[in-house]
């Protein structure tokens, strides 16, 4: 099975702590994606990359960054974590192939910021 | 931007019926595509079925099947003979055709299947 795993499923952390979450696939795929989900806002994009070192901003990139050293791996960075950042972290590949190409997604990481 | 309206936060139906969950979008492009996704208690996101804008003819995939009406930009899905496994959150997204890393979901749905 194809897989998109996150590091953590749940993490509590405190204001102000700088945050890794850690994204890795075994498809060799090119894209990468993280994804933030908020109730009744759905997904919205905070960073994609298209290829290793390569990264592009989405829809709401303040407070974020990203590092992508290798093709598999993908994670991302809260600098200073905020309370406002509490949300849930989804992560998703995908080919470069062709845009009818769906996302995988990994479980996605709950994450509280206190 | 193109944007994607789910009107129904929440939605039920009796298991073995049949549901249709509303999904519409916005996009002044004339080629994209279309997707729902599943998200499930277990919080992994499942294809659920795919839409070529190019296509007239509507996705179906067993159970599920969508309404595509390229006109009214409407893309609803429907669920015949509900199981209690379809309990999940329903996204709806849009993808251009001609920017593979512009993936846009509506808020989601969510749906309860009641024995």
């Amino acid at each position: 099975d194809v897989k998109v795993t996150q590091s953590s499923r749940y993490l509590v952390k405190r204001t102000g702590e700088k945050v890794f979450l850690e994204c890795v696939q075994d498809m060799d795929h090119e894209n990468m994606f993280w994804y933030r989900q908020d109730p009744g806002l759905g997904l919205r994009l905070i960073y994609f990359s298209y290829d290793v070192k390569m990264k592009e901003k989405g829809d709401i990139p303040e407070g974020y960054s990203v590092s992508r050293e290798k093709k598999e791996r993908f994670s991302l960075i809260l600098e200073s974590a905020s309370t406002n950042q509490t949300s849930m972290y989804l992560c998703a590949s995908s080919s470069s192939g062709a845009t009818n190409e769906k996302l995988f997604f990994g479980s996605g990481t709950q994450l509280s910021v206190l | 931007a193109q944007t994607v309206t789910q009107s129904q936060p929440e939605m039920s139906v009796q298991e073995a019926e049949t549901v249709t969950l509303s999904c519409t979008y916005d996009t002044s492009e004339s080629d994209y595509y279309l997707f729902w996704y599943k998200q499930p208690p277990s919080r992994q996101m499942i294809l659920v079925i795919r839409q070529e804008a190019y296509k007239q003819q509507n996705a179906t995939e067993n159970r599920f099947s969508v309404n595509f009406q390229k006109a009214a930009k409407s893309f609803s899905l429907k669920i015949s003979d509900s199981q209690l496994g379809d309990a999940a959150m329903y996204f709806c997204a849009y993808r251009s055709a001609y920017n593979n890393n512009d993936m846009r979901f509506g808020a989601g749905t969510r749906l309860t299947v009641k024995p």
